[in-house]
């Protein structure tokens, strides 16, 4: 069961143009969620994150925005640029023994900033 | 600050052989945790060590995986009896105790695959 999903495999926005980056999910007991970037032949880096009572926050060009009631969450670029052009994953966190935490991740939506 | 590093980036092997790879976290990070990636999908969480202890581990590491810290600096995961399923991309990820945000830092990973 996927419990984090991002329906949206790829998506292509002009520079200078806002990208809005889409995610769901259906565990209510997830207290954190986070928004990684990842370039080819390079691991995740991490971007932004969102507190599960919190419904926006905010850093530079990115903002994710949290919609609880229907367990939606988004990320804002504003404005494009062509070096953001990657492979972006929104993931959702779990409280683990000893206060590590796991990290469920959605597929994945390849966003590609056009000149 | 050097990032999380892994070895070796790339591991062909034929099935039925063992493998072993390392994983070398963030110098003060004292949580540690290795993930796998399929084509398409997101990473998926295996397991996590706080220190040297291994607190959880995925109904995804079967039998023929085993992770080992020891001393709480690297990590080691080794897959026995190779299986074709077993080609992926093995992503190591390590945070500090205290992140009010949650987030992980990845490696680079370290892509397998079983002929």
């Amino acid at each position: 069961d996927q419990q984090v999903k991002q329906n949206s495999p790829s998506l292509s926005v002009q520079e200078g143009r806002i990208s809005i980056l889409n995610c769901d999910y259906t565990n209510s007991m997830f207290d954190y969620f986070l928004w990684y970037k990842k370039y080819p032949a390079e691991g995740p880096t991490f971007l932004i994150s969102i507190s599960s009572i919190k419904d926006k926050n905010e850093d530079g060009r990115f903002t994710v925005f949290l919609n609880k009631s229907a367990k939606h969450l988004s990320l804002h670029i504003v404005p494009s640029q062509p070096g953001d052009s990657a492979v972006y994953f929104c993931a959702a966190s779990t409280i683990l023994t000893g206060g590590g935490n796991k990290l469920t991740f959605g597929t994945g939506t390849q966003l590609k900033v056009e000149l | 600050d050097t990032g999380v590093s892994q070895d070796p980036r790339h591991k062909i092997t034929k099935r039925g052989q063992n493998v072993t790879f390392r994983c070398d976290p963030i110098s003060e990070h004292n949580r540690l945790y290795w993930y796998r990636q399929t084509l398409g999908q997101g990473p998926e969480f295996l397991t996590y060590f706080q220190n040297e202890a291994q607190l959880e581990k995925s109904r995804l590491l079967s039998d023929r995986f085993s992770a080992e810290r020891p001393k709480g600096s690297f990590s080691t995961l080794e897959i026995q009896r190779t299986e074709q399923g077993d080609s992926a991309m093995y992503l190591c990820a390590s945070s500090r105790a205290g992140t009010a945000t949650y987030e992980q830092y990845f490696g680079p990973g370290t892509r397998l695959t079983v002929t």
